[in-house]
């Protein structure tokens, strides 16, 4: 099946530095990957969709200049969360779709940010 | 604002039985459905999709699809401890948001369900 591979799984980082996650797919190419986050006991929150040579589209409400997503070829989008703080701790996580033009999402194992 | 609803549980049954999970949703033109499941600190895994108002079984799984009454539901027969997780239900939708993508999967909170022993 096909498989995102994500990483850090796990990252603690203090307040006011800045945070990469990459999201890889293994096996498919992706011209669109999904950032999702998801707060402890809520639902996963889409924050942006990453278009690969292009930029990035960001839901309502989520700062473009803070999470920087960048999705440089068709395997590999990054999330950057710049200058983190508390409220930023949380489970993001990344997915894609296998199949283009198909619905369904595969996704990353999530990364856990703390920020201190 | 298009939603997803579900009841946050938690559903508690025994094992061996059959555990019903339910969902609704606003968005009429939406037209792919599915059920996650998330495991505590894990990310989600697909469980059922469904396109068609009825039913759709896979193995154990049975998911119902009413569109007319924006309604679907996930079944889950003969329960085990192992079932025991958080079950998301996502609804595509299109359009966005400003700014927002024109694909979009929307998740539900999710139903915490325990099957115990």
């Amino acid at each position: 099946g096909a498989v995102v591979s994500q990483h850090p799984s796990w990252v603690i980082c203090k307040s006011g530095t800045s945070v990469k996650i990459e999201c890889r797919s293994l096996d498919f190419q992706a011209t669109t990957m999904f950032w999702y986050r998801q707060f402890p006991k809520q639902s996963l929150m889409l924050m942006a969709t990453s278009n690969e040579g292009s930029k990035a589209t960001y839901e309502q409400g989520v700062e473009k200049d803070k999470f920087l997503i960048n999705h440089a070829s068709l395997t590999l989008s990054t999330l950057t969360v710049t200058s983190a703080h508390p409220e930023d701790s949380s489970f993001y996580i990344c997915s894609g779709r296998p199949i283009p033009g198909a619905n369904v999402l595969t996704f990353g194992a999530g990364s856990r940010l703390t920020v201190l | 604002q298009k939603e997803v609803e579900q009841n946050s549980g938690p559903l508690s049954v025994p094992e061996g039985a059959i555990a019903s999970l339910n969902c609704t949703y606003s968005d009429r033109v939406s037209q792919s459905f599915f059920w996650y499941r998330q495991y505590s600190g894990k990310s989600p895994e697909l469980i059922m999709s469904i396109y068609s108002n009825g039913d759709k079984e896979d193995g154990r799984f049975t998911a119902q699809l009413n569109k007319a009454s924006q309604y679907v539901s996930l079944l889950i027969r003969d329960s085990q401890p192992s079932d025991s997780a958080t079950y998301l239900c996502a609804v595509t939708t299109f359009g966005g948001n400003s700014g927002g993508s024109n694909y979009k999967l929307t998740f539900g909170k999710g139903t915490l369900l325990t099957v115990n022993p």
